[in-house]
């Protein structure tokens, strides 16, 4: 069974960085496209970005482009977002999920359960 | 980047009743790239339907897909206690990726 865990999260001043990760197990790694998804404290799902199963393509959302970094350690099984210069407003449960297939256009067939980032001073 | 829009915010039914979600895009999804997921309180988004109308892997025959275009449609027919949750479209067609708003089925 595919599992997904994400660790990193926590309390982080604003302008600062954090680095969240995202261990993959039960499936091919480097077969899958990842994605990161958040979610702000009673709010909708918000679509963070993307990477594809080999690194090479890489897409971010608006609100965090410039900012927020995705990469994969494909002899780690992990998968990475690099936050910096954050903000109050990128507190939320950041999910990884994993794509059904090596590019953007596959859904998300599998989802991590959360790690929170809390922006606050 | 598309828009999508959910109706209604809110639905309010019983259990045995049929639902009817809606998903707009503010652009053609020509590719069809359309997916349903469910949240329930304190988990993950769950995977329900993709491509618009293929059910994922283990998901119960009451969930259908329908729609093309800017028009999509999730229905649970003959609704079941665990069924209350929100559910959210995302478009999958290009970057950035996008999710509705989610739309709240509450047990009347």
């Amino acid at each position: 069974q595919v599992l997904l865990v994400e660790s990193g999260g926590g309390v982080v001043q604003p302008a600062r960085s954090l680095r969240l990760s995202c261990a993959a197990s039960a499936f091919t790694f480097s077969s899958h496209a990842m994605h990161w998804v958040r979610q702000a404290p009673g709010k909708g799902l918000e679509w963070v970005g993307f990477i594809s199963y080999d690194g090479s393509n890489i897409y971010y959302g608006d609100s965090v482009k410039g900012r927020f970094s995705i990469s994969r350690d494909r002899s780690k099984n992990t998968l990475y977002l690099q936050m910096t210069s954050l903000r109050p407003e990128d507190t939320a449960i950041y999910y990884c999920a994993r794509a059904g297939g090596y590019s953007l256009a596959y859904p998300l067939d599998s989802w991590g359960q959360g790690t929170l980032v809390t922006v606050s001073s | 980047e598309i828009v999508l829009t959910q109706s209604p915010g809110t639905l309010s039914l019983s259990p045995g009743e049929r639902a009817t979600l809606s998903c707009w895009a503010s652009q053609s999804l020509t590719s069809r790239y359309l997916a349903w997921y469910q949240q329930k309180p304190g988990q993950a988004p769950r995977l329900l339907i993709y491509g618009a109308s293929s059910r994922a892997t283990g998901i119960p025959d009451r969930f259908s897909g329908s729609g093309s275009g800017t028009d999509f449609t999730l229905t649970i027919n003959g609704l079941e206690p665990e069924d209350f949750a929100v559910y959210y479209c995302q478009q999958y067609d290009t970057s950035p990726n996008t999710f509705g708003q989610g739309t709240k089925l509450e047990i009347k």
